[in-house]
């Protein structure tokens, strides 16, 4: 299957900065892609879906000054949480489609760890 | 509208013998559903979807899922489960027109030799 790659696998960082995290579609294409927070022993929650070279689209209840998404190009997307506090915290997870049909499957990256102290 | 539904957090079975992990789904057109895997601190890995056609879907690792319109249900199955399949599986539906997925809680499994 197509691989999606995200970095880094885990970040520590301190109350008020920022953070970003990479996403990249090492050998396929990614008109859109998807960004997930997952909480221990919970399912994912859609944050917002990234459409490369427009605005991204947030889920209700998501902020998106605090959560900012670049996708500059077919193969890159970015989230960068910006002035983190400790309940950001969490498993954040990016996922890319393959192709513009509707039964094209998702692959996802292998998650970014974020914590903040 | 779309939703997915497993009624399992926990499931546990031993070594050798069939598991089933069961998913429920809802949605205002026609599903595309899938079956993912995710191991501790890892992505998700695809394990298989139902489109169109057959009703018994064959995937990675030797599991199966099928379909079932009439219960609104997608079922993943495997005849001989392996300690190795511990892990935490998620089912999820895309919805006609729909560019995201909504995925269920997820299930983990236990397989205990």
């Amino acid at each position: 299957g197509a691989v999606v790659s995200q970095h880094p696998s885990r970040v520590i960082c301190k109350s008020g900065t920022s953070v970003k995290i990479e996403c990249r579609s090492l050998d396929f294409q990614a008109t859109t892609m998807f960004w997930y927070r997952q909480f221990p022993k919970q399912s994912l929650m859609l944050m917002a879906t990234s459409n490369e070279g427009s605005k991204a689209t947030y889920e209700q209840g998501v902020e998106k000054d605090k959560f900012l998404i670049n996708h500059a190009s077919l193969t890159l997307s970015t989230l960068t949480v910006t002035s983190a506090h400790p309940e950001d915290s969490s498993f954040y997870i990016c996922s890319a489609r393959d192709g513009g049909t509707w039964d094209t499957e998702a692959f996802f990256g292998q998650g970014t760890r974020l914590t903040v102290v | 509208a779309q939703s997915v539904a497993q009624p399992e957090d926990q499931v546990n079975v031993a070594e050798g013998n069939p598991l089933t992990v069961k998913c429920t789904y809802s949605v205002s057109g026609n599903p595309y559903l899938f079956w993912y895997v995710q191991y501790p601190n890892r992505g998700l890995q695809f394990l298989l979807k139902y489109i169109t056609g057959d009703n018994l879907v064959k995937g990675s690792y030797g599991f199966e899922a099928e379909f079932n319109k009439s219960q609104t249900s997608f079922h993943l199955k495997k005849p001989s489960a392996l300690v190795s399949d511990s892990a935490l599986y998620f089912c999820a539906v895309r919805d006609t027109g729909y560019n995201d997925m909504r995925f269920g809680a997820g299930t983990r499994l236990t397989v205990k030799p």
